[in-house]
């Protein structure tokens, strides 16, 4: 079993929806997590970077972190189709160096 | 400013061959770190550099290293290289504060294509 679980889609919804995207893991360790975009054949790119339990907002981003689940979420408001892309998660322990990244969940947006 | 930078950004190698990719980290960033992404998976850590040492070195076999500058470039060098090679090389610099996990911000990749 892998240390982090993403289902891998594809995901297509309509220009405008809410967009729920998530991750699993088993590691107790993992601290620190983070969602990453990736448009294709780019390298990621940071989107959220949250610590511990809870919330974090960032215009029509938000992730929200369960730790007592193992659970996280990135939630996108009023989609657009240039969000169509590739969106990782990764985590890491406390003073760790090395993200673990899920495999990605490919969103398509519709206009 | 400039974000992480890599070179090349495309490469076709055949089996049994050398490859030496580079990157840039952002300015002010000390720590480098490699992945390597296969297509239709997310990206596996190579290894991480601090200062010119090594860090941190994740599942991969020898024929990978690694090395840093005195300007905090990097460079990651694969040796007798496989099919399985075959991918997009990652490169991410982060601050590295100090006492915490930082965050790691990524460059293009240099795609790797092993015949």
């Amino acid at each position: 079993q892998k240390e982090v679980e993403q289902d891998p889609g594809p995901l297509s919804v309509p220009e405008g929806a809410i967009v729920s995207l998530n991750c699993t893991y088993s590691n107790s360790a993992f601290q620190y997590f983070m969602w990453y975009r990736q448009y294709s054949r780019k390298g990621p790119e940071l989107l959220m970077y949250t610590y511990s339990s809870g919330n974090k907002e960032d215009g029509r981003f938000t992730a929200q972190v369960d730790k007592s689940s193992k659970y996280i979420s990135l939630f996108i408001r009023d989609s657009q189709p240039s969000d169509s892309a590739t969106y990782l998660c990764a985590m890491s322990a406390a003073g760790g160096y090395a993200l673990n990244f899920g495999k990605g969940t490919s969103l398509l947006v519709t206009p | 400013d400039a974000g992480v930078t890599q070179s090349p950004t495309h490469l076709i190698k055949t089996r049994g061959q050398h490859v030496t990719l580079r990157c840039s980290p952002i300015s002010g960033h000390k720590s480098v770190s490699w992945y390597q992404q296969v297509l239709g998976q997310g990206p596996q850590f190579i290894f991480q550099y601090y200062e010119k040492e090594e860090r941190g070195r994740g599942n991969f076999p020898d024929r990978f290293s690694a090395r840093q500058f005195p300007n905090y470039s990097s460079e990651l060098n694969v040796n007798a290289l496989l099919l399985g090679d075959s991918a997009l090389y990652l490169c991410a610099s982060s601050p590295d504060r100090g006492g915490y996990t930082d965050t790691q911000y990524f460059g293009p990749g240099t795609r790797l294509t092993v015949l």
